[in-house]
């Protein structure tokens, strides 16, 4: 277990919905990323934060949005679903701003759009 | 040509061989090398966290990195079936991560 814990496991939805994805981090970890993972693609990142400022922005959709509460947990909010969108997302933390330091993985939502 | 080249397999082999897989990059920048191994629809989780040239070892796993031609390995001795996973390299420059596709590893008993 690495600590980051990820909620749901998995949701169902429709396209043109939003969803949204919840994480926490490792105890003590000020950085969360979020990364879509899709069969055909591999671990693409989408965003990092760092104790709650945006501190790295990857190819996320303007659909896609995030956020870092004062508490350190992080929602990723995915509006306009389309079934493109059908992946695992995960989110990973780091102690720092992620400076030569080590990723944790969360064990991921896997989203699917029907 | 991507950051991070990492063949995706897939590779199969009895149980006890000895498993080499590798991953190359073109950024001379890189500093800190990764291992992670992650099992079908799971998170993946840190094997091997790796700085200067040479070899570390963690029991059966050996990450080894040579900067000059850049490139890493991860040796996997006696191979077990619970080896099974798709493994992914992953190196760092400063706060940017950039993960290999994996290579999807099959131990057969």
């Amino acid at each position: 277990d690495s600590g980051v814990t990820q909620t749901p496991k998995h949701l169902i939805t429709a396209t043109g919905q939003r969803v949204t994805l919840r994480c926490s981090p490792r105890s003590g970890d000020l950085s969360v990323y979020w990364y879509q993972q899709s069969l055909d693609q591999g671990l693409q990142f989408l965003i990092q934060y760092y104790n709650g400022e945006e501190r790295a922005k990857g190819n996320i959709l303007e659909r896609f949005s995030a956020q870092q509460f004062p508490d350190l947990h992080s929602e990723l909010n995915l509006s306009s679903l389309e079934l493109g969108d059908s992946a695992l997302y995960f989110c990973a933390s780091s102690v720092g701003d992620g400076t030569n330091e080590k990723l944790f993985f969360g064990s991921g939502t896997q989203l699917s759009v029907l | 040509q991507k950051e991070v080249e990492q063949d995706p397999g897939p590779l199969s082999v009895p149980e006890g061989a000895i498993v080499s897989l590798n991953c190359t990059y073109s950024n001379s920048a890189f500093q800190y090398f990764m291992w992670y191994r992650q099992y079908s629809r799971k998170g993946p989780e840190l094997l091997m966290y790796t700085y200067s040239s040479g070899n570390k070892e963690d029991g059966r796993f050996t990450a080894q990195v040579d900067k000059s031609s850049k490139y890493i390995s991860l040796f996997i001795r006696d191979s077990q079936p619970s080896d099974s996973a798709t493994y992914l390299c992953a190196m760092t420059t400063g706060n940017q991560f950039y993960f290999g596709t994996g290579t999807s590893l099959t131990v057969i008993p």
